[in-house]
């Protein structure tokens, strides 16, 4: 089992949608989880991190957290062209892994006018 | 603007034929990452210098090498690359290490191709 799992896609929305990314992970300890955004051929870029239960909410994206379930989830309302990219799930456990981010494999997201 | 840097953005190189990647942070921070990325998978950590302590994951290949001269510069040597060493190499950047919202800032990456 891959300790970040992420459907790789393409995941295809029409633009105005709300688009829906998911990820799982193995680590039950794990404290904090983050979203970032790459381009092709790009570096990644943060979009959002999360370390409580619930939701949390930047502009036209949210973050959902359930520790229960080992689950964490992405939001992109009013998705616009310009959001087509792989978005990645990364997880950190600071007590058996330190400062280390684990990345899943990344979720192509396309949005087409 | 404080930020990280890498060069050169795109780097070719020969089988075999040591080469060296570069990366630079203006934001004085403590933590240095490289990470190895394979395309369409996830970035996977080689290793990290919190200050001057290198600390090597425990499956980077010995063909990967690490300096840091100082706290702006970091540097990866891949010895004798071969052509499963093609991919994107990030480094990345945190003020600590061992927080859990401390969040990594990345450079614009080093698409490396072996011939």
């Amino acid at each position: 089992q891959k300790e970040v799992e992420q459907n790789s896609g393409p995941l295809s929305v029409p633009e105005g949608a709300i688009a829906s990314l998911n990820c799982t992970y193995s680590d039950r300890g794990s404290q904090s989880f983050f979203w970032y955004r790459q381009y092709s051929g790009k570096s990644p870029e943060l979009i959002m991190f999360i370390y409580s239960n619930g939701d949390k909410e930047d502009g036209r994206f949210t973050a959902q957290l359930n520790k229960a379930s080992q689950y964490v989830s992405l939001l992109i309302r009013d998705s616009q062209p310009s959001d087509s990219a792989t978005y990645l799930c990364a997880v950190k456990n600071i007590y058996n892994q330190g400062g280390k981010l684990i990345f899943g494999q990344g979720t192509e997201l396309s949005v087409k006018p | 603007d404080a930020m990280v840097i890498q060069n050169p953005r795109y780097q070719v190189t020969q089988f075999g034929k040591p080469v060296t990647l570069s990366c630079s942070q203006t934001l004085n921070h403590n933590v240095m990452y490289w990470y190895q990325q394979k395309s369409s998978q996830a970035p996977k950590l080689l290793f990290h210098y919190y200050d001057k302590d290198f600390n090597n994951e425990a499956d980077t290949p010995d063909n990967f090498q690490s300096r840091r001269p100082n706290t702006s510069f970091c540097f990866l040597d891949i010895r004798s690359p071969g052509l499963g060493d093609a991919a994107m190499y990030l480094c990345a950047t945190s003020r600590v290490w061992g927080s859990a919202n401390e969040k990594l800032f990345f450079g614009s990456g080093t698409q490396l191709s072996v011939l």
